[in-house]
């Protein structure tokens, strides 16, 4: 059981440039998260999915694109990569619940991405 | 304002003393809390989570008071592996995500 693994794990990307993230999870997790986190300022949440095919806005989303095409990958893609994307970016995902509240999230090892 | 507050220290504290800091909240309609621990460039990990007055778990324990919108987290005899941020966040039942502190950075020192 490999839980919520992320690649690449390091990235150097120029200006403009393109690239995608892949998070896997094999826990049959139905929610998967992007945040990056930037020195000082925490997690920061990008997108999410609550399901396969399902997607909605994080609070940071602006110059990055998800898609949950299969239940168990959540991809995050940058069309553009501009210097401010210069971050660290985490997964997660988090079991379905009656009680929502009570789930927590498992993380993935992170990717990290320096945009030149 | 941030909705979850932490001071970011750090925290430099000696082998085997009890340290405690605090994650202030604004949106009193969390339901839940998560203490997560994160390493030096690692992914956070859960470390306790809190619904009600509180939680033991070993040599930590988290609680949650309401009126005053705070929840702590206590170490008592604490180890050098300790050392950590310890990020937190809270959770809201209409929806499905946490919202975060920018964590609180503890160094124990021998």
């Amino acid at each position: 059981n490999a839980g919520v693994t992320q690649t690449p794990k390091f990235r150097v990307l120029k200006t403009g440039q393109s690239m995608t993230l892949l998070c896997a999870q094999d826990m049959n997790h139905e929610y998967m998260y992007w945040y990056r986190q930037d020195p000082g300022m925490g997690l920061r949440l990008i997108h999410y999915s609550v399901g396969e095919g399902t997607t909605a806005k994080g609070e940071v989303p602006d110059g990055y694109n998800v898609s949950r095409l299969k239940k168990q990958n959540f991809l995050l893609g940058l069309e553009s990569a501009a210097p401010s994307q210069t971050s660290v970016y985490f997964c997660a995902s988090r079991p379905r619940d009656s009680r929502a509240y009570t789930d927590t999230q498992y993380f993935g090892p992170g990717t990290r991405l320096t945009v030149l | 304002r941030k909705e979850v507050e932490q001071d970011p220290g750090p925290f430099n504290v000696p082998e085997g003393a009890t340290v405690a800091f605090n994650c202030t909240y604004s949106n009193s309609a969390s339901q839940s809390f998560f203490w997560y621990r994160q390493d030096c460039r690692k992914e956070p990990k859960l470390l306790m989570s809190v619904y009600s007055s509180g939680n033991e778990d070993g040599r930590f324990t988290a609680q949650l008071n309401r009126a005053s919108q705070y929840i702590s987290l206590l170490i008592r005899d604490s180890k050098l592996s300790d050392s950590a941020t310890y990020l937190c966040a809270g959770a809201l039942d209409s929806n499905y995500q946490l919202i975060w502190g920018a964590g609180t950075k503890l160094i124990i020192k021998p």
